[in-house]
């Protein structure tokens, strides 16, 4: 049972360019979720999806996009690589969001862009 | 006014002391109550929760909840070098809305 796996663990981007976070969870989760997190400001959500072909915007959503095709793949797109999108990504999961709504965390993506 | 306020630290402590982390919050809608720890380079991980008010222990660790003032409290006794790492507290509503996180405080315990 491997949780919650994120594809790459570094990136350098130059300004302009694209590239896909790949995220994929075993756990046959219904809830999944891209956040960023910058020093000294916590973690912020991106995107979110409460299942398959179902997807919602979170707090910063803007130069992102995703999709959700399967259960457990939830890909995150940068268009356009910008300085201001340096920043640690996780995805996270979890069974239900009507509780507590326990996030399970992948071991992050760490992008720069330069 | 930030939902949630917690002080990014860092906290150095020496080996078994207690460890007192702290969050305050604006919104009394919220009822569910995490922390979370997360290691250096690693993706956060649930530590405890609590629904409501009230205290829950786990160990070595204990997770407060005052509603009334909108605190919350985790302490650590018998801290370890191995506690050292960076403590998030979260916030739900339940229902189906969205955790919010604070900053997270970066403890380091010194052997």
């Amino acid at each position: 049972n491997a949780g919650v796996t994120q594809t790459p663990k570094f990136r350098i981007l130059k300004i302009g360019q694209s590239m896909t976070l790949q995220c994929t969870q075993d756990m046959n989760h219904n809830y999944m979720y891209w956040y960023r997190q910058d020093p000294g400001m916590g973690l912020k959500l991106i995107y979110y999806s409460v299942g398959a072909g179902i997807t919602d915007k979170g707090e910063v959503p803007n130069g992102y996009n995703v999709s959700r095709s399967t259960t457990e793949d939830f890909p995150l797109r940068l268009e356009l690589a910008a300085p201001s999108q340096t920043s640690v990504y996780f995805c996270a999961s979890s069974t239900d969001n009507s509780g507590a709504n326990v996030l399970t965390f992948g071991a992050g993506s760490r992008l720069t862009v330069l | 006014q930030k939902e949630v306020e917690q002080d990014p630290g860092p906290l150095s402590v020496p080996e078994g002391a207690i460890v007192s982390l702290n969050c305050t919050y604006s919104n009394s809608a919220f009822q569910y109550f995490m922390w979370y720890r997360q290691y250096s380079r690693k993706g956060p991980e649930l530590l405890m929760y609590t629904y409501s008010s009230g205290n829950k222990e786990d160990g070595r660790f204990t997770a407060q909840v005052d509603k009334s003032s909108k605190y919350i409290s985790l302490f650590i006794r018998d801290s370890q070098p191995s506690d050292s790492a960076t403590y998030l507290c979260a916030l739900s509503r339940g229902g189906g809305f969205k955790t919010i996180f604070g900053a997270g405080t970066r403890l380091f315990v010194k052997a």
